[in-house]
């Protein structure tokens, strides 16, 4: 079974733009959930899909959105680039009905957004 | 103060140790995990526990629910086990949605051979 994919694995931008990451799960999980990982602030949670609805969503401002469409894939969104965005933003999915942090999280590899 | 804590930050041991890594929270969790992130940023979920122990191999992950705390030890230690590690616990939402991580600071182990 292929595990968790995100594209592009790598990304410059500059302060101002716009920049879209996605996330493809583990076939058959319906789960997926964002967190962004800095070296000042560690790992936060970003916010968590299921069947194409946020369930939750952590404490960052409203230029970071995301959405999970019909076949469990995910993107988020973040507008406005800011320096402090530079991080590495990864995705998880897991197989779960009900409570996602209560489940196994596959990680995928990660997106490196870079904010000039 | 953080809600999840771990101890050490940094611990450099040599090939063969035992090696314990320590994490206490201060909420209430459906559920605790252990993390290993390796440099290049993959992370691979280790272990997921609500109480009790679990072992994999060379590691082991232990829960105490009411001292809030838990353990993650390596024996017979290999540098190819120089990674962070990282504990995460599973909190549910006051007033929204659906369980989180909340994610401890980390712990950089390195392995000498």
């Amino acid at each position: 079974k292929a595990g968790v994919t995100q594209t592009p694995r790598y990304l410059i931008k500059t302060r101002g733009q716009q920049v879209t990451l996605s996330c493809s799960p583990i076939s058959g999980h319906r789960s997926v959930s964002w967190y962004q990982q800095t070296p000042g602030q560690g790992l936060q949670f970003l916010f968590e899909y299921f069947s194409e609805t946020q369930r939750n969503k952590g404490n960052f401002p409203g230029r970071f959105s995301g959405r999970q469409f019909s076949n469990s894939r995910s993107e988020m969104n973040v507008s406005t680039l800011e320096l402090g965005d530079s991080a590495l933003y990864l995705c998880a999915s897991s197989w779960t009905s009900g409570r996602a942090g209560a489940d196994t999280q596959y990680f995928g590899p990660g997106t490196r957004l870079t904010v000039l | 103060k953080n809600e999840v804590e771990q101890s050490p930050q940094n611990l450099t041991a040599q090939e063969g140790e035992f090696i314990t890594i320590n994490c206490s929270y201060s909420v209430g969790i459906s559920a605790l995990h252990w993390l290993q992130q390796h440099p290049g940023g993959g992370i691979v979920s280790l272990f997921m526990l609500s109480s009790g122990k679990k072992k994999h191999g060379r590691l082991i992950a232990t829960i105490n629910i009411q001292e809030k705390h838990s353990s993650l030890h390596i024996t017979a230690s290999h540098p190819r086990d120089s990674a962070v590690y990282i504990c995460a616990v599973s909190q549910f939402p006051i007033n929204f949605g659906n369980e989180k991580l909340t994610f401890g600071t980390g712990t950089r182990l390195t392995i000498i051979p």
